[in-house]
């Protein structure tokens, strides 16, 4: 019953520094979802990957890449960070329309 | 672009009270209205959902109200109670395409005062 599973819970950075956030779902799901949190901002989708081998930009792609491995896992890359791309860090995962989209623990993310 | 929009920011409710938010969009093609939940340190989690088809549901204490015609759905809490305090998210998406990708709120920081 692990549920969407994101590696590491807390991790600071270096501007400039690249790192890979981890994240797997063991539902069998076929959508996947990256979100940022920040305060007042609400969550604001940077990626989705609507099924295996499918991503797709969504409204805050700058500065961030994906990589859907299979159908479990689907991995957030930042080349280059910065101050700006300190948040807090959520992958979900979902099935289909009208069902639960299932979020992980969330990534604290801070760029120094 | 915020496709949907959300009021209040925040709120604070007595023990008991009604907890009242409300969410706007524009975009006619969505069709599933999900209302979640976060605690702090906590990731989002549904609380209910609903789809234009229906003015209204209720699960317990939480009933959604939606009005297609003025393109808004609102989240009512009866008998609040000081465990409901968290932060709640609308959200909208649409069947067909964006990989049924959710649009949320703003959210709405509820606390609810014993």
């Amino acid at each position: 019953n692990a549920g969407v599973t994101q590696t590491p819970k807390f991790q600071v950075l270096k501007t400039g520094q690249s790192m890979t956030l981890q994240c797997a779902q063991d539902m069998n799901h076929n959508s996947m979802y990256w979100y940022r949190q920040d305060p007042g901002m609400g969550l604001r989708l940077i990626y989705y990957s609507a099924s295996e081998g499918t991503t797709d930009k969504g409204e805050v792609p700058n500065g961030y890449n994906v990589s859907r491995l299979n159908k479990r896992e689907f991995s957030l890359r930042l080349e280059s960070a910065a101050p700006s791309q300190t948040s807090v860090y959520f992958c979900a995962s979902r099935t289909r329309i009208g069902t639960e989209a299932f979020f992980g623990q969330g990534t604290r993310l801070t760029v120094v | 672009q915020q496709q949907v929009k959300q009021s209040p920011q925040s709120l604070i409710v007595q023990k008991g009270g009604i907890s009242i938010i409300n969410c706007a969009y524009e975009n006619t093609a969505f069709d599933y209205f999900p209302w979640y939940q976060q605690f702090p340190g906590k990731g989002p989690a549904l609380l209910i959902a609903i789809r234009p088809d229906v003015s209204e549901k209720k699960e317990g204490r939480f009933t959604i109200s939606f009005n297609k015609s003025a393109k808004q759905f609102s989240l009512h809490i009866m008998d609040s109670q000081p465990g409901d305090s968290a932060t709640y998210f609308c959200a909208a998406s649409m069947e067909a395409n964006s990989g049924y990708a959710l649009n949320f709120g703003k959210g709405t920081s509820l606390l609810v005062t014993p």
